[in-house]
């Protein structure tokens, strides 16, 4: 069974860009959840999605969204990319909707502001 | 209000000592589940165990285990004999059941097992 993929795996962009990014769930599950992962800010949650519904959102600018498309895959976007957004971005998956279940995670995209 | 603290930075070990990461967590909720994650150099969180609030039993996996207290909010994990393949950050954290799946992290200790 194929795990989480994410992709790209690398990226670079200036300043006042934007940028998406994707994320293929374990097949069969429906919940998708991301994170940012900085060595100041650590792990942080962005949003989840589930069944195409935006569900939780985490304390971030209007600037972060995401969506889901119908085959659970996700993905998330970033516009007028700031420096500070340089940050590992961490795609998980979930079976369910509840929190009975545990996340298994892509291996991320290192996203690189300049 | 949930939070996780790991107040260990950076452990460092020689190979084939036992080590335990401490995790103490904070919620009201009475319905909360914890977990922990390895994640080596390749960036990718890697799932370790998953344990429910109502169950305290402490849990063993080869070289690994974990030591659940509620009376402390304490769930701290030991790896006996360390290798070398256990350097690795890990990660505790915490899932409250009206967050969904939103996980809340702990910052991550880094284990450093030396030969």
């Amino acid at each position: 069974k194929a795990g989480v993929t994410q992709t790209p795996r690398y990226l670079i962009k200036t300043r006042g860009q934007q940028v998406t990014l994707s994320c293929s769930p374990i097949s069969g599950h429906r919940s998708v959840s991301w994170y940012q992962q900085t060595p100041g800010q650590g792990l942080q949650f962005l949003f989840e999605y589930f069944s195409e519904t935006q569900r939780n959102k985490g304390n971030f600018p209007g600037r972060f969204s995401g969506r889901q498309f119908s085959n659970s895959r996700s993905e998330m976007n970033v516009s007028t990319l700031e420096l500070g957004d340089s940050a590992l971005y961490l795609c998980a998956s979930s079976l369910q909707g509840t929190g009975t279940t545990e996340a298994f995670f892509g291996q991320g995209t290192r996203l690189t502001v300049v | 209000a949930q939070k996780v603290t790991q107040a260990q930075t950076e452990i460092s070990v020689v190979e084939k000592e036992d080590v335990t990461l401490d995790c103490v967590y904070e919620t009201r909720d009475t319905t909360y589940y914890l977990f922990w994650y390895k994640q080596p150099p390749s960036g990718e969180l890697v799932f370790l165990i998953r344990r429910n609030s109502f169950d305290e039993q402490n849990e063993i996996s080869g070289r690994y285990s974990w030591n659940f207290q509620k009376s402390t909010s304490s769930f701290n994990f030991t790896i006996t004999a360390s290798q070398v393949v256990d350097s690795a950050v890990y990660f505790c954290a915490l899932k409250f059941s009206g967050g969904y799946n939103k996980l809340i992290f702990g910052a991550g200790t880094r284990l450093a097992v030396h030969p």
